[in-house]
């Protein structure tokens, strides 16, 4: 069974620092493209960043504007997302998710349980 | 960036009711539209992928269609365990794209 677990998220003041870890099992993860998604308190899905299986592709949405790394350790079934200079509208529960590809499509097949980051002074 | 549009964004049936949930592409996605459904406190979870093919072990009582850029989910008989909300999902471009969710609540 796939289970993936994020740990690393807490209480940060603007403008600090924060590193994601996910954690995968029951499934062999360097096989795996994976993401990152977020939803703020009451609010919708939203899209975070992508890594590619060996870690070489990577993309993100435009409202981060270079403030979050992705990245991955295959040999410790390992995803991250490095957080810098966080803002107060960066609150929100980040979730990893798998890619996988049906009929052509990419989709979100199996997610985290997510973590909590908290950007406030 | 593609927009996806879900309506309405919230509803409001009964159990046993059919009920349709549309989402719109702002441009052309193909069939590259996912459907989730997330309960409070918990993660999304897949439900359709590719527009209209069903995730495995998700009941046959949704149903996911496509024309041109308009995109819908049915459920044929609501079940007290569908009461959530559900989001469309664009995976033709990035950035990857949500729509705002539609949450069904029981009448």
């Amino acid at each position: 069974e796939v289970q993936l677990v994020e740990s690393g998220g807490g209480l940060v003041q603007p403008g600090g620092s924060l590193r994601l870890s996910c954690e995968g099992s029951g499934f062999t993860f360097s096989d795996y493209e994976m993401n990152w998604v977020r939803q703020a308190p009451g609010k919708g899905l939203e899209w975070v960043s992508y890594i590619s299986t060996p870690g070489g592709t990577v993309f993100y949405a435009d409202s981060l504007k270079g403030r979050f790394t992705i990245s991955r350790d295959n040999a410790k079934n390992s995803l991250y997302l490095q957080m810098d200079s966080l803002r107060v509208d960066d609150s929100a529960v980040y979730f990893c998710a798998t890619t996988r590809y049906g009929s052509g499509s990419p989709h979100f097949a199996s997610w985290g349980q997510g973590t909590l980051v908290t950007v406030s002074s | 960036d593609i927009q996806m549009t879900q309506s309405p964004s919230s509803l409001s049936a009964s159990v046993g009711d059919r009920v349709t949930i549309t989402c719109r592409a702002s441009q052309s996605i193909s069939t590259y539209l996912n459907w989730y459904q997330q309960k409070p406190g918990k993660a999304p979870k897949l439900l359709i992928y590719a527009a209209s093919t069903l995730q495995s072990g998700v009941p046959s009582r949704f149903r996911g269609s496509a024309s041109g850029t308009d995109f819908t989910l049915t459920i044929s008989s609501l079940q007290p365990e569908d009461f959530a909300t559900y989001y469309c999902q664009q995976s033709y471009s990035t950035p990857i794209t949500f729509g705002q969710g539609t949450r069904l609540e029981i009448k």
